[in-house]
């Protein structure tokens, strides 16, 4: 199965910040890489699939890139709102797998 | 607008089978544009797939839980169904359905999750 390992682990940062998180396959999953946003006590919601693709109605701060074996997501400035957990997830391969999760805090 | 809502008992006992519903409202389960999804999330952990079922009734779920695991689908009732068999504590979690969208292939409806502690 394809791992996906997410960095940092935790990253604390200021609302107005910018974060940058960072998503590695262990082979190739092409573009069928997609970010989804967790709060605690909810359900996780997609905020891009295809790698750099928002979902409906998120915001333009979230932007993702990468291809291959390395994703990136970035959020511009990180509103209040923002400070959850990300997970990476892909598609490329059965079975499908999630990565560890990043967790943003202020 | 779709609301996915899952129902079961929230404890299990060792070795016995976890059976779970997810009722599908505001739209329609009977569509080759969807498929209907289990993932689990351990208490503090991250989260697992645990399979999925296409409207033509065909299946795949993770190799870890193949031989445990069964998804169905009664369309009449707009609802979907997890069974888990032999459970042990390691499957204790929140276990959420969703809905896979076929043009992003995003989970893009989910159920609030339900928790299910596998104890004695």
């Amino acid at each position: 199965e394809i791992v996906l390992t997410q960095s940092p682990a935790t990253l604390s940062l200021s609302p107005g910040e910018r974060a940058t998180l960072s998503c590695r396959a262990s082979q190739s999953v092409s573009s069928a890489l997609a970010w989804y946003q967790q709060k605690p006590g909810q359900a996780p919601r997609v905020l891009l699939y295809g790698a750099s693709n928002r979902a409906t109605g998120i915001p333009a701060r979230f932007s993702g890139r990468g291809s291959g074996t390395d994703f990136t997501l970035t959020i511009s400035s990180l509103e209040p709102e923002d400070f959850a957990v990300y997970y990476c997830h892909q598609r490329s391969t059965w079975p499908l797998t999630f990565g560890g999760g990043t967790k943003v805090e202020i | 607008q779709l609301q996915l809502q899952e129902s079961g008992p929230g404890l299990v006992k060792p070795s016995e089978t976890l059976s779970l519903t997810c009722t599908v409202s505001g739209g329609s389960i009977s569509s080759s544009s969807y498929s209907w999804v289990w993932i689990r999330q351990p208490p503090g952990k991250g989260l697992e797939w645990i399979g999925n079922m296409y409207y033509s009734g065909s299946t795949n779920y993770n190799p870890s839980l193949e031989s445990r695991v069964a998804i169905s689908v009664d369309t009449s009732k707009t609802q979907f169904s997890l069974k888990l068999t032999s459970v042990t504590a390691a499957d204790t979690a929140v276990y959420y359905c969703a809905r896979r969208e076929h043009v992003t292939w995003s989970f893009d409806n989910w159920g609030q999750g339900i928790l299910v502690t596998v104890s004695s």
